[in-house]
């Protein structure tokens, strides 16, 4: 089966680009999450989206954050313009809603903003 | 709200001693519990979970028992090995919908020859 999948796996780019990552969720799976990793901050859960929904974006940092899922199988997390404190490793996530079901993760982008 | 509490790291251990790590939580309804498992570069793999009172998940040699008069699921192997290097995560699911989890800050393990 395929996992949940995130693309690009590295992005280096320099401050004030348009940065922006993409996921493809298992399929089946209506919940999707986006966390950013961090050394300081640990996981922190950014946004989700339910059923292409988004319910809770309490977690962006800042207006420079925007995420969105156009249909089930695709979603993106875009930071425009980008500065050096967002560089992270930002994961994707997505599991089924029955809160007994654990959570998918993909491998993550690692974003290194110069 | 609901929150898990694990304890700090880094654990460091010889290869085929006893590991426990703690994990606490608070939750205002009945949630699952996991753990989740992070090697180095790579994103988080589920290790294990529990569902109710009482069960005990296992995998790998792990294994953890959902302790509801405690608020506890603790992480313990008998015998570690140099691979079980990684940072380990405890979760907790919200069950009032949507999936939504609660992470631990992370348990750092590493294992010495």
């Amino acid at each position: 089966d395929a996992g949940v999948i995130q693309s690009p796996r590295h992005e280096v780019t320099e401050m004030g680009q348009e940065v922006t990552l993409r996921c493809k969720p298992i399929s089946g799976h209506n919940s999707l999450f986006w966390y950013r990793q961090t050394m300081m901050r640990g996981l922190e859960l950014l946004i989700y989206f339910n059923n292409n929904v988004p319910i809770d974006d309490s977690g962006m940092p800042e207006d420079r954050f925007s995420a969105k899922m156009p249909n089930a199988s695709f979603s993106t997390l875009k930071i425009q313009p980008s500065e050096p404190r967002d560089s992270a490793v930002y994961f994707c996530a997505s599991s089924p809603t029955d809160p007994n079901q654990p959570q998918h993760f993909g491998d993550g982008t690692r974003l290194s903003i110069l | 709200g609901d929150s898990v509490t694990q304890m700090e790291g880094p654990v460091t251990l010889s290869e085929e001693a006893f590991l426990t790590i703690n994990c606490t939580y608070t939750a205002t309804g009945y949630p699952s519990l996991f753990w989740y498992v992070q090697y180095p570069g790579e994103g988080l793999q589920l290790l294990l979970k529990a569902t109710k009172a009482d069960d005990k998940g296992s995998n790998k040699g792990f294994e953890a028992t959902y302790r509801k008069e405690t608020t506890s699921f603790h992480l313990e192997k008998g015998s570690v090995q140099v691979s079980d290097s990684a940072v380990y995560f405890c979760a907790l699911s919200d069950p009032g919908g949507f999936n939504k989890f609660y992470f631990g800050s992370g348990t750092k393990l590493n294992v010495k020859p």
